[in-house]
């Protein structure tokens, strides 16, 4: 098992460029998420998705949108960067019902620089 | 939103010393976990707890879920220098179903060897 994989690892884009974080996970889990962390703010949510063709907004979502047209893949897309966006970006996933049912997993992060 | 109130926000011990650090909010949470962030990498599970006063091992770690559900333990023992790294509490609050995990802001973790 690969787990939580997301790519790229780095990323640098100027104001108003577009660009699509990649998150996969083979562990066939329902529940996917992307998190933003900055210094001193912890872990902030961005969307999540509780399976296939369901999305919805988390505490963070302007500027962000994102879709799942697998259980597989949630892709992450900035529609027009912005300086405040830069930040690393992690992508998580877990069973949505069951045991170990919040027992979240999360990938690398995709560290993202707008200037 | 939910809120977790994480401390301390940083330690710096010498290395064989135990270390605790607890989180606590005003609600009562479902669910307990604690993750521990290296440098330049996610975070990675490292002990979920479920009941009201389980306590819970993992090597050296022990975490514990308080009777009121309200807060939550996580201590290490003998520390060692691959102790480094930022440690995050999470928690499921009660009543709300699918949403995603409340995080703490963490506690750093710094180990003089």
């Amino acid at each position: 098992n690969a787990g939580v994989t997301q790519t790229p690892k780095f990323q640098v884009l100027k104001t108003g460029q577009s660009m699509t974080l990649q998150c996969a996970q083979d562990m066939n889990h329902e529940y996917m998420s992307w998190y933003r962390q900055d210094p001193g703010m912890g872990l902030r949510l961005i969307h999540y998705s509780v399976g296939a063709g369901i999305t919805d907004q988390g505490e963070v979502p302007n500027g962000y949108n994102v879709s799942r047209s697998t259980t597989e893949d949630f892709p992450l897309r900035l529609l027009s960067a912005a300086p405040s966006q830069t930040s690393v970006y992690f992508c998580a996933s877990r069973w949505d019902e069951g045991a170990g049912l919040y027992e979240q997993y999360f990938g690398p992060g995709t560290r993202l620089t707008v200037t | 939103g939910q809120q977790l109130n994480q401390s301390p926000q940083s330690m710096f011990i010498q290395e064989g010393e135990d270390v605790s650090m607890n989180c606590t909010s005003s609600s009562i949470f479902n669910t307990w976990l604690w993750y521990k962030q290296d440098p330049g990498e996610g975070p990675v599970l490292l002990i979920a707890l479920y009941k009201a006063g389980e306590l819970t091992s993992n090597g050296r770690l022990t975490a514990q879920f308080g009777i009121t559900r309200k807060d939550s333990f996580l201590n290490i023992s003998a520390s060692i220098p691959s102790d480094v790294g930022i440690y995050f509490c999470a928690g499921q609050p009660r009543g709300t179903g699918r949403r995603a995990l409340t995080f703490g802001s963490g506690t750093r973790l710094q180990v003089q060897p």
